[in-house]
């Protein structure tokens, strides 16, 4: 079985401020990763995803997630966000043997203040 | 806009009576899943059907069930509704493979009252 776990339920910055919000996983087999984002009374969007090789990756409006296996973490980071990223955010794992469903961790809502 | 349709939008219905949530998903995906958002169990997934057969199944009562049409569509049908059933179901498609990326509709937001 697999599980996500997003350590912050709600995360406050300041517009133009950096950010991070969290993600954990447990699984014991290989995975992929993926953190979607939904703006109020919209379905989720992808906004990136982690197959396989460099472990840094990019996804759409500068976000950018880092997988580390040792630590079983995929944190989402954006170096400066604007009052437009107010959404929740949902990490995602999934495996291709499971018929490619996704299992969500609870969701982090990132609130931009002015 | 991901590709993938819902109808109907929005639909309030009372206790003990049954609904039907329609799902298109994008063209050419053959894979359809069912999720169910609410705010004490957050996103789960329901069902996932795959060119007409069901492929995996996840926390889904048995009072709901779920079939996939040869023209892809699917219909999830919700009976003997209960208040707790309140919540945006959302269906999502993707092609067949691990690491595809699912791409979800606008939501089906049942209120059971």
């Amino acid at each position: 079985a697999q599980s996500v776990t997003q350590l912050d339920s709600q995360v406050p910055v300041f517009e133009e401020a950096p950010v991070e919000l969290r993600c954990n996983y447990s699984s014991s087999v290989s995975v992929y990763l993926f953190w979607y984002v939904q703006y109020p009374n919209q379905g989720l969007q992808l906004l990136l995803k982690y197959l396989s090789g460099s472990t840094l990756v990019k996804g759409i409006n500068g976000f950018e997630a880092e997988f580390n296996k040792s630590q079983t973490s995929f944190h989402l980071r954006k170096p400066s966000v604007h009052i437009s990223d107010t959404a929740e955010y949902f990490c995602a794992v999934g495996r291709g043997n499971a018929g490619n469903m996704l299992t969500f961790g609870g969701g982090t809502r990132l609130m931009v203040k002015p | 806009d991901s590709g993938v349709t819902q109808t109907p939008k929005h639909l309030i219905t009372a206790t003990g009576q049954r609904v039907t949530l329609r799902c298109s998903p994008r063209s050419g995906d053959l894979s359809v899943y069912w999720y169910q958002q609410s705010l004490d169990q957050g996103l789960q997934f329901l069902i996932q059907y795959y060119n007409g057969e069901e492929r995996a199944k996840g926390n889904i009562l048995e009072r709901f069930s779920a079939q996939q049409f040869p023209d892809l569509h699917s219909e999830l049908n919700l009976s003997s509704l209960e208040l707790g059933d309140s919540a945006l179901y959302f269906c999502a498609s993707s092609a067949q493979g691990g690491g595809n990326t699912i791409y979800f509709g606008e939501g089906s937001w049942l209120t059971v009252v």
